[in-house]
């Protein structure tokens, strides 16, 4: 069965701290894996997909990186505003099309 | 950014009582999605449609019916709504070419007493 898991579930963090969030995942075959930001009371937001083993996305602050069992989101010299839930999801060949399966996320709070 | 309404974006209800969610989006997206968003178990997919008419089933269904009339709107009923569907819930949408990004609403917050 395709699962993700996150950890830590929880990150509080001082400004300019930089630091790094896990995504494990176990899927028959990846065909993608995603990293959205969510804020409180908002929808998620799309930050990254990845495809395969060795690949990176960078934006702003953020850098997301893929190995073949997980991902990991760093965080350089993180501001308050970087404060989010960050969630990763996996969509997999054994799945149904367009079916992604959430992590619980990581819950980051940056302090000024 | 793609424009997606949900509505309501807060209901309170009562056990037993119908209750239908909305969502909107005018972005012409071919796929729409509904998940619901609880502690401990992040998004889970609820039903998706791939199409005018075309619906299917995600992993918490129970209890849940969609409808999808016109491209740009995508409905959640519960028929009979009870305190286990008490829950955040988000509409998503993706297009065709790019069918793996998905796009959220803002969320209907749903309290069933």
């Amino acid at each position: 069965e395709d699962q993700v898991t996150q950890s830590p579930e929880a990150l509080r963090l001082q400004e300019g701290e930089s630091s790094s969030l896990n995504c494990s995942y176990t899927v028959s075959g990846l065909r993608g894996l995603f990293w959205y930001r969510q804020d409180p009371g908002k929808g998620p937001e799309f930050l990254f997909t990845l495809y395969s083993a060795g690949e990176e996305k960078e934006k702003e602050r953020l850098k997301a990186t893929l190995t073949k069992k997980e991902s990991f989101l760093h965080i350089t010299a993180p501001k308050p505003e970087d404060s989010a839930t960050y969630l990763c999801a996996v969509g997999s060949y054994g799945g149904a099309t367009n079916k992604l399966i959430f992590g619980t996320g990581t819950l980051l709070a940056v302090q000024p | 950014d793609a424009g997606i309404t949900q509505s309501p974006r807060h209901k309170v209800t009562e056990t037993g009582t119908p209750v239908t969610l909305r969502c909107h989006q005018t972005e012409n997206h071919r796929y729409m999605y509904w998940y619901r968003q609880d502690p401990g178990h992040g998004l889970r997919l609820i039903h998706y449609s791939y199409g005018v008419k075309d619906t299917d089933k995600g992993e918490v269904s129970d209890g849940y019916s969609v409808s999808r009339s016109k491209t740009e709107d995508f409905l959640l009923t519960l028929e009979s709504a009870t305190s286990s569907q008490t829950s955040v819930y988000f509409c998503a949408t993706s297009g065709v070419t790019t069918n793996e990004k998905l796009f959220f609403g803002s969320g209907t917050q749903l309290s069933v007493l």
